[in-house]
């Protein structure tokens, strides 16, 4: 499969535990986006990566959020401080320019 | 900043007959609008897309059209079949600083009785 992967699937933390997620883009894709999605909602938005540079962060991204792409290919998201309200789906999407968006399947967050 | 609403929540319909899904969007500067299918426990996947200098697009059964004075967009899938039955989601976006936001709907859950 040469998409958008995302790693690990799903994942299952304790409150308070710190969780990092990664993203490997479409190997050509310059733009990379992290989005979350909660049950019966559409993505939102989290932040977005023009090659290495994080270009802009949602309000939604509070400061137990973090995310990096250093060398401008793949990305982590980490949440630090786990809260039951971080549970979700988080996506990575890729794009090409200004092109349409290609998803990941997404790593499903659980925080007990 | 951007605000899409999207109706009906959710949507049952025969096998065969047509399904339309409505959104507005806020803010006039979008010129963006994809719309995704996601099936249960599946990734979004982009079925079509239309920009603001068009005000119609078709592709199969599958046809989006676009009032930008109105702020709205519609998504009309004709001959529905089970396989159609999944959320499907619309967006819209802008360019601004040579990158995109893209802000979703909320969904509507399609569901195409066999």
């Amino acid at each position: 499969d040469t998409g958008v992967s995302q790693d690990p699937r799903h994942k299952i933390t304790k409150r308070g535990q710190n969780v990092t997620f990664r993203c490997d883009p479409i190997s050509e894709h310059n733009r990379l986006y992290w989005y979350r999605q909660t049950l019966g909602q559409g993505p939102e938005f989290l932040t977005y990566f023009q090659n290495e540079a994080q270009l802009e962060k949602s309000r939604l991204l509070s400061d137990r959020f973090s995310a990096e792409r250093p060398k401008g290919s793949f990305s982590t998201l980490e949440i630090q401080r786990t809260e039951q309200g971080d549970s979700a789906m988080y996506l990575c999407a890729s794009s090409l320019d200004r092109r349409r968006e290609t998803f990941g399947s997404g790593t499903r967050l659980t925080v007990v | 900043g951007e605000n899409v609403e999207q109706h009906p929540s959710t949507l049952s319909v025969q096998e065969g007959d047509s399904a339309v899904i409505k959104c507005t969007y806020s803010d006039s500067a979008s010129n963006y609008f994809p719309w995704y299918k996601q099936e249960l426990g599946k990734r979004p996947q982009l079925i079509i897309d239309i920009r603001s200098n068009v005000g119609e697009k078709k592709d199969q059964r599958i046809a989006v059209t676009l009032n930008k004075t109105a702020k709205h967009f519609s998504l009309h899938i004709t001959e529905t079949q089970p396989e159609d039955s999944a959320v499907y989601f619309c967006a819209a976006s802008m360019g601004s600083g040579g990158y995109q936001k893209v802000t979703f709907g909320t969904g509507t859950k399609l569901q195409v009785i066999p």
